[in-house]
């Protein structure tokens, strides 16, 4: 079974500075998707940013950004220019293909410094 | 589209007592999760379905938890009888195989506080 590793419980960045949170994981297949998912206070889960396995170009959107490490099985998420709407609850998860469910790692408490 | 649409969004009912989660999935999207958030566990699944049918409820705790698709346009899950410690955020997921990406849309939850 997969597995997916989230191993900093909590991160703290200062406003307009860049972050990193890490998140390895598990598994012996070859294809798959990697996502980050952001939870505000609001619970509402919504999706930040995904990676197919099979593409070697590393995904972007806008701030946010991923280094996407195959062989290490590596999937690490970047934030540039952090703003206070950042803080949240971040969540990687992994899917096999098909429609399959999502196994997720345990989350990463962000907290925004103005 | 409106989205995954989940009621109601809290609930609170004594152990004991039946409580049914409802779930709308997004129009066109032929597969269902239900999976449930929780301090201790983190966010599990508890069952999923692919075009109504249930394809894996190893997630589901025990007997007194139990899941229906009867339409593509609706899902509920029952606990029945519920006790404290069924106490979670309950979220229901849609997804369109072979959509871009792999994505999955989550509705906003349902908040379960059983006293």
């Amino acid at each position: 079974a997969q597995t997916v590793t989230q191993s900093q419980p909590e991160m703290s960045v200062q406003e307009a500075e860049t972050v990193t949170l890490s998140c390895t994981y598990d598994t012996s297949e070859s294809d798959y998707y990697l996502f980050w998912y952001k939870q505000p206070p609001s619970r509402q889960m919504i999706l930040v940013i995904r990676q197919e396995a099979y593409k070697q170009q590393n995904a972007t959107e806008n701030r946010f950004s991923v280094n996407f490490q195959k062989a290490a099985k590596s999937f690490s998420l970047k934030i540039s220019d952090s703003q206070l709407g950042d803080a949240a609850m971040y969540f990687c998860a992994y899917r096999s293909p098909g429609n399959t469910p999502l196994v997720f790692g345990k989350g990463t408490r962000l907290s925004v410094i103005a | 589209d409106a989205g995954v649409i989940q009621s109601p969004r809290h609930e609170v009912t004594e152990m004991g007592q039946e409580v049914t989660l409802r779930c709308k999935p997004i129009s066109g999207h032929n597969s269902l999760f239900w999976y449930r958030q929780t301090m201790m566990r983190g966010l599990e699944l508890l069952i999923y379905f692919n075009n109504n049918v249930p394809i894996d409820d190893s997630g589901m705790p025990e007997d007194r938890f139990s899941a229906k698709m009867p339409n593509a346009s609706f899902s509920t899950l029952k606990i029945q009888p519920s006790e404290p410690r069924d106490s979670a955020v309950y979220f229901c997921a849609s997804s369109l195989r072979g959509g871009p990406g792999g994505e999955q849309f989550f509705g906003p939850g349902t908040r379960l506080t059983v006293l």
